[in-house]
């Protein structure tokens, strides 16, 4: 299967500074990125849809200031969680996919801010 | 409404043995398809099967294959002889639309499922 890698997969970081995740596409170009977190327990639920070349699309209450969201290449997207605070703690994932039927995910990204 | 309905919050199963895990979806889209991830204690989010809205035929991956109900809107995951690796949580999710590019996805709230030597 296609290979995605997240890089950190678990970071701390103070409250009140950005952190930036990154999603590469390692063995195909990624014509489309998502960026999802996950709560303990709980399901994915998608913040945004990311396309080469084009701003990303949020979902209804996810703060684009907040969290920025970059897919300069068709190999990377990043996420920069700005301005941290301890409610943004959760584990982001992304997921990468070029047109075919299943997207395939990173390893996630454990977040949490003191 | 959910899109996506993981009855079973967990799960036990014998080893060797075969497990069921339910899923219905809720979806007005002549067009859509049916994913099952399973996420280990790591993390990872790791593509087991797919099934299509219009493939006439159920899916099968290996151990894994897909009840897929289409009058009944379900879509349950089958996996035969259950290995201690299969413990692990497993979301059921579903893309509507015809698939390519852009494909959104909703995940159900998955079902954990333990392995018992």
């Amino acid at each position: 299967g296609a290979v995605v890698s997240q890089h950190p997969s678990r970071v701390i970081c103070k409250s009140g500074t950005s952190v930036k995740i990154e999603c590469r596409s390692l063995d195909f170009q990624a014509t489309t990125m998502f960026w999802y977190r996950q709560f303990p327990k709980q399901s994915l639920m998608l913040m945004a849809t990311s396309n080469e070349g084009s701003k990303a699309t949020y979902e209804q209450g996810v703060e684009k200031d907040k969290f920025l969201i970059n897919h300069a290449s068709l190999t990377l997207s990043t996420l920069t969680v700005t301005s941290a605070h301890p409610e943004d703690s959760s584990f982001y994932i992304c997921s990468a996919s070029w047109g075919r039927t299943e997207a395939f995910f990173g390893q996630g990204t454990r977040l949490t801010v003191v | 409404a959910q899109k996506i309905t993981q009855t079973q919050p967990g799960m036990f199963v014998q080893e060797k043995e075969a497990v069921t895990l339910d899923c219905t979806y809720d979806t007005s889209d002549p067009s859509y398809g049916l994913f099952w991830y399973k996420q280990p204690s790591s993390g990872e989010m790791i593509f087991l099967i797919y099934q299509g809205s219009y493939d006439q035929q159920n899916a099968t991956e290996g151990r894994y294959s897909l009840n897929f109900q289409k009058a009944r809107k379900s879509a349950n995951l089958v996996i035969s002889a259950s290995q201690l690796g299969d413990s692990a949580m497993y979301f059921c999710a579903m893309r509507e639309g015809p698939g390519g590019g852009y494909q959104k996805v909703t995940f159900g709230t998955g079902t954990k499922l333990q392995v018992i030597p």
